[in-house]
């Protein structure tokens, strides 16, 4: 298994809504990670887990709110959200380690789920 | 601070002419480097890397090549198709002990004519 599967893959909310985006991998990377991306713009990092806890918190507000329960799953829960925080939000995950690394390594990202806040 | 630039927005080849695409960092510490394609909502998709203690590496019709004293990377797609038209996003990692900060340029759009 070489995926990162987000769910949902559309999402709309009231900005007054309680939601959660989901992601989860099984290709035993113990680094995750969430990006935002707005059209025509590189993705931006929000948070990294390494090992299920977090390690980076880009000064992301508090209405967003990341968990990982586990070394398989990532969660991002949305609350308050405003008009500006519509964007395509992406999970990635790695490897923990520059050790026996593949010839071509990177970064897999998951399809992401496509926000939109109103 | 722009860490990694793109400074071609776009970039029209013809199909089956190389296409080139560049990339410069301003971070020595960077130790990879990354090349995504991404389609218009959908994830990026990962296409090539290169370690910063290499200077060359290619896999099929993909090659990047890596100038360290210059600051300067290129991906270089031979020959170039009609589905390589995607926006390409250079990307540089910096290694943290236990995850890697990723950080990319602002893409380039390649239009591969027919």
């Amino acid at each position: 298994d070489t995926e990162v599967t987000q769910t949902p893959k559309h999402l709309v909310m009231g900005m007054t809504n309680k939601k959660s985006l989901k992601c989860e991998q099984h290709m035993g990377h113990r680094a995750m990670y969430w990006y935002k991306q707005k059209a025509k713009k590189p993705p931006e990092l929000m948070f990294v887990y390494s090992y299920e806890k977090l390690s980076i918190n880009e000064s992301v507000p508090s209405r967003f709110s990341p968990e990982c329960p586990n070394s398989s799953l990532l969660n991002l829960h949305l609350h308050a959200l405003q008009p500006e925080d519509s964007a395509l939000y992406l999970c990635a995950s790695s490897h923990i380690s520059r050790a026996f690394l593949p010839t071509n390594y990177g970064y897999t990202f998951g399809s992401g789920t496509r926000l939109t806040v109103v | 601070d722009q860490q990694v630039k793109q400074n071609s927005p776009s970039l029209s080849v013809q199909e089956g002419r190389i296409s080139i695409l560049n990339c410069d960092y301003t971070n020595s510490m960077f130790d990879y480097f990354l090349w995504y394609k991404k389609y218009p909502a959908e994830g990026p998709t990962f296409l090539i890397s290169i370690s910063s203690i290499k200077d060359k590496n290619e896999d099929g019709r993909f090659t990047v090549f890596l100038n360290k004293s210059a600051k300067h990377l290129s991906l270089h797609i031979v020959p170039s198709q009609p589905g390589d038209s995607a926006v390409y996003f250079c990307a540089a990692s910096l290694f943290k002990t236990s995850y890697d900060k990723v950080i990319f340029g602002p893409g380039t759009s390649l239009s591969v004519i027919p």
